[in-house]
């Protein structure tokens, strides 16, 4: 039982370009939200996150979107370099347990 | 600050035996989760230690079972190992896993089930 889907399994985008990756939950206790980014051969590494009280928080070339009536979290990558092509995972905690979605792969074409 | 460290970093098993992977968390955290991430399934939480004491526990079968140690290092055993449980084990470990706490992930243990 998938709580976090992360629907869209690769993108790709042109440097300089916005990235936006989507994320679709299920579980309405889920207070608060989490990206996390992962190299090859490197554990994720936390990118932004934003409470469920929030709809939307900003770090610098990062933005998390928060629809809690839609149940869906968005990331924007604004402007999108080469660096930022990895996979992204979204994240989402409920009773001090975390539920993660597969992973979008995300490709920055130069 | 040193990061997580997981050790081994590959590991070769065959059916039926059972493994013991370890996590060393960030000096100073006392959390540590485990993972384990399938192309398919994403990342599924297996259970949280915290002060020596599992907190929370993920859906996995009793095969899978973890300790904590009072210097917060943490291992995981797998026993009767079977080809599905070929897959990369992360730890995270974060301050006191509450309210905002950033879990940070280590590099993961890549197991391979023959």
């Amino acid at each position: 039982d998938q709580q976090v889907k992360q629907n869209s399994p690769s993108l790709s985008v042109q440097e300089g370009r916005i990235s936006i990756l989507n994320c679709d939950y299920t579980n309405s206790m889920f207070d608060y939200f989490l990206w996390y980014k992962k190299y090859p051969a490197e554990g994720p590494t936390f990118l932004i996150s934003i409470s469920s009280i929030k709809d939307k928080n900003e770090d610098g070339r990062f933005t998390v979107f928060l629809n809690k009536s839609a149940k869906h979290l968005s990331l924007h990558i604004v402007p999108s370099q080469p660096g930022d092509s990895a996979v992204y995972f979204c994240a989402a905690r409920a009773f001090n347990q975390f539920y993660f979605g597969t992973g979008t792969s995300l490709t920055v074409i130069p | 600050k040193a990061g997580v460290t997981q050790t081994p970093r590959y590991l070769i098993k065959t059916r039926g035996q059972q493994v013991t992977l370890s996590c060393s968390p960030i000096s100073g955290h006392r959390s540590v989760s485990w993972y384990q991430q399938t192309p398919g399934q994403g990342l599924q939480f297996l259970f949280e230690y915290f002060s020596e004491t599992q907190r929370n526990k993920g859906n996995f079968p009793g095969r899978f079972s973890g300790r904590q140690f009072s210097n917060s290092r943490s291992e995981m055993n797998v026993s009767t190992l079977e080809l599905g449980d070929s897959a990369l084990y992360l730890c995270a470990s974060s301050l006191v896993y509450n309210d905002w706490d950033e879990q940070y992930f280590g590099p993961g243990t890549r197991l391979t089930v023959t």
